[in-house]
């Protein structure tokens, strides 16, 4: 019964390649989002969706494409993946602008 | 931008209480979140204050004052399994984004 997953928990992959991760939310949730968790644990929107529509897009290089093909599932692909791409990448989601749930994390690591 | 500070790391003994302070600079407040971060796991929400005051929840609570642009977080009669980082985080206006503080790594010391 989990609310807010994530697939893989761990990603390792070489500089260059092209990745996704997936991300679903059994929470009825209309609005869902993409951080960003570095070395220095600063956590860092990316993009959020509200009923499958873009919100927010922060200034992310465009090799990042978040995918949302309905309400409970946000995806994220990332090509030509580069060093500076490794971090902790969380999904959340929520009810328009309530508290925000997050998913277990994927540890990307690019080498 | 938001400005948001918090202390970088805090230790406190078994039994005691911390004090977490959080100070922001926005216009447009709607809201601050605290979430609890163990090492390896996702955030969990912890309180939501939106209008100044205190709001309790067990041994955890977190106060607000807007004019001063300033938050607590207050860790009540300490157990190990506190020992984690606590993230401040801001909501501005009618947005769905929270900006985060860099938080704060607490540990809690027999």
């Amino acid at each position: 019964d989990t609310a807010v997953s994530q697939t893989p928990k761990y990603l390792v992959t070489q500089m260059g390649n092209d990745k996704s991760i997936k991300c679903e939310q059994n929470l009825g949730h209309d609005t869902m989002y993409w951080y960003k968790q570095d070395s220095k644990k600063f956590l860092k929107i990316m993009f959020s969706y509200n009923n499958k529509e873009l919100i927010i897009n922060e200034t992310v290089p465009n090799r990042f494409s978040p995918k949302s093909p309905d309400k409970a599932h946000l995806n994220l692909h990332i090509n030509s993946l580069e060093l500076g791409d490794s971090a902790v990448y969380f999904c959340a989601s929520s009810q328009a602008a309530d508290t925000q749930y997050f998913g277990p994390g994927t540890r990307l690591t690019v080498l | 931008g938001q400005n948001i500070d918090q202390p970088t790391e805090m230790t406190a003994t078994e039994g005691a209480i911390v004090q977490i302070n959080c100070t922001y600079q926005t216009s447009g407040f709607n809201g601050l979140f605290w979430y609890q971060q163990h090492a390896g796991e996702a955030p969990t929400f912890l309180s939501y204050n939106v209008l100044d005051g205190l709001e309790e929840k067990g041994r955890f609570s977190s106060f607000l004052s807007r004019s001063k642009g300033y938050s607590y977080l207050l860790l009540k009669e300490l157990q190990m399994k506190d020992s984690a980082s606590y993230l401040c985080a801001v909501r501005v206006g009618g947005d769905y984004k929270l900006s985060f503080g860099a938080g704060t790594t607490v540990t809690v010391r027999a």
